[in-house]
């Protein structure tokens, strides 16, 4: 497998614009995760999904995020409107499990770093 | 709620010093503990983990025991590298929970 895939890696995009950011899980990971990684704030979980359906997404900042998980093999983060503090590198990360039970690990995806200028 | 903290950086060490970064956990319950590793322009990789008190996990020379008396898992490696310059996050799950992370600490290694 070749592993978490995120598009695209790097996004520059203008102030009030739509970003749309891409995740393909590993194959037969149930779990999927998105993670925002900031020098202020660190590495932040977003929201995560089980078997495509949203568990957690607390970590959202505000109605501007929304993410989507129409498939076992794809997930979409999407800002609308895009603000310059949400400048940061995006991660998308899959398990085969909850981290943590049965031994599993989190593998992450390269990120996708957005400039919103 | 459960929460990491590592120790502040960035940690600026000579090749083949002994290096420590200090990690302490708040769980309600019996979490597992991870370390992850992000090289540069890269994601966050599993570097080791324990998943009960007193293990210790080990890789590539880099150690961290679980000890529940402290709420620690402390990263330890005796003689670091310079290709061991990245950001080094330490990280918990409960396995009913997502897994949260520390805010990293960067680790320079000069040769």
């Amino acid at each position: 497998d070749a592993g978490v895939i995120q598009s695209p890696r790097h996004e520059v995009t203008e102030m009030g614009q739509e970003v749309t950011l891409r995740c393909k899980p590993i194959s037969g990971h149930d779990y999927l995760f998105w993670y925002r990684q900031t020098m202020m704030r660190g590495l932040e979980l977003l929201i995560y999904f089980n078997n495509n359906v949203p568990i957690d997404d607390s970590g959202m900042p505000e109605d501007r995020f929304s993410a989507k998980m129409p498939n076992a093999s794809f997930s979409t983060l999407k800002i609308q409107p895009s603000e310059p503090r949400d400048s940061a590198v995006y991660f998308c990360a899959s398990s085969p499990e909850l981290p943590g039970l049965m031994n599993t690990e989190a593998f992450f995806g390269q990120g996708t770093r957005l400039t919103v200028v | 709620g459960d929460s990491v903290t590592q120790m502040e950086g960035p940690v600026t060490l000579s090749e083949e010093a002994f290096l420590t970064i200090n990690c302490t956990y708040t769980a309600t319950g019996y979490p597992s503990l991870f370390w992850y590793v992000q090289y540069p322009g890269e994601g966050l990789q599993l570097l080791l983990k324990a998943t009960k008190a007193d293990d210790k996990g080990s890789n590539k020379g880099f150690e961290a025991t679980y000890r529940k008396e402290t709420t620690s898992f402390h990263l330890e490696k005796g003689s670091v590298q310079v290709s061991d310059s990245a950001v080094y996050f330490c990280a918990l799950s409960e396995g009913n929970n997502d897994m949260r992370f520390g805010a990293g600490t960067r680790l320079t290694v000069k040769p």
